[in-house]
């Protein structure tokens, strides 16, 4: 399988705990997205990277998340201390590299974070 | 404050009929759009991008681009079950190529 992968796929954990999430893009995407998104809402954009560069987090993201993306390959989502309020699906996406007007994101599967 | 805005639904459609979904964005500088497939439980799946205005057609789905009124619809003809999902509406944000705003979705049903 050639798409975007993630893992864990379901996390359970208490609040207060940590969390890692890893993403694995398409092979020759440089372009790598977290969205997080919560039921009957759309997917809402936490972070960016191209290759190991973070170019954008939201103003909305927490000191408590985290993200990086070291090789330029695969990239790490970590939320420290974790809150009830951060349950959610946990989306990565990649896309090829800007070229004019395009900016296709293809999503992985997710991770959905249940915080007790 | 940028938004998009979609009928969140649900919108019944019976089988063989075309479903209409439409969607508005705010920011004027937008150059890029997308509707994504939602199945419950699932993760986006990338049907159709428009960049340009007119219409766009793919198979049985239509996406259609108006940057003046600043809309952005999808028709899907011959509706199948299997097209039961909510359906998203991102715009790319013009103050950064990395990021896509998105709607929350419109339902659709279609009924056999």
């Amino acid at each position: 399988d050639t798409g975007v992968s993630q893992n864990p796929r379901h996390k359970i954990t208490k609040r207060g705990q940590n969390v890692t999430f890893r993403c694995d893009p398409i092979s020759e995407h440089n372009r790598l997205y977290w969205y997080r998104q919560t039921l009957g809402q759309g997917p809402e954009f936490l972070t960016y990277f191209q290759n190991e560069a973070q170019l954008e987090k939201s103003r909305l993201l927490s000191d408590r998340f985290s993200a990086e993306r070291p090789k330029g390959s695969f990239s790490t989502l970590e939320i420290q201390r974790t809150e009830q309020g951060d349950s959610a699906m946990y989306l990565c996406a990649s896309s090829p590299s800007q070229s004019g007007t395009y900016n296709e994101q293809f999503f992985g599967p997710g991770t959905r974070l249940t915080v007790l | 404050q940028k938004e998009v805005e979609q009928n969140s639904g649900p919108l019944s459609v019976p089988e063989g009929a075309i479903a209409s979904l439409n969607c508005t964005y705010s920011d004027r500088g937008s150059q890029s759009f997308f509707w994504y497939r939602q199945y419950s439980g699932k993760s986006p799946e990338l049907i159709m991008s428009i960049y340009s205005n007119g219409d766009k057609e793919d198979g049985r789905f239509t996406a259609q681009l108006n940057k003046a009124s600043q809309y952005v619809s999808l028709l899907i003809r011959d509706s199948q079950p299997s097209d039961s999902a909510t359906y998203l509406c991102a715009v790319n944000d013009d103050d950064s190529w990395g990021k896509l705003q998105f709607g929350a979705g419109t339902q659709v049903v279609v009924t056999p």
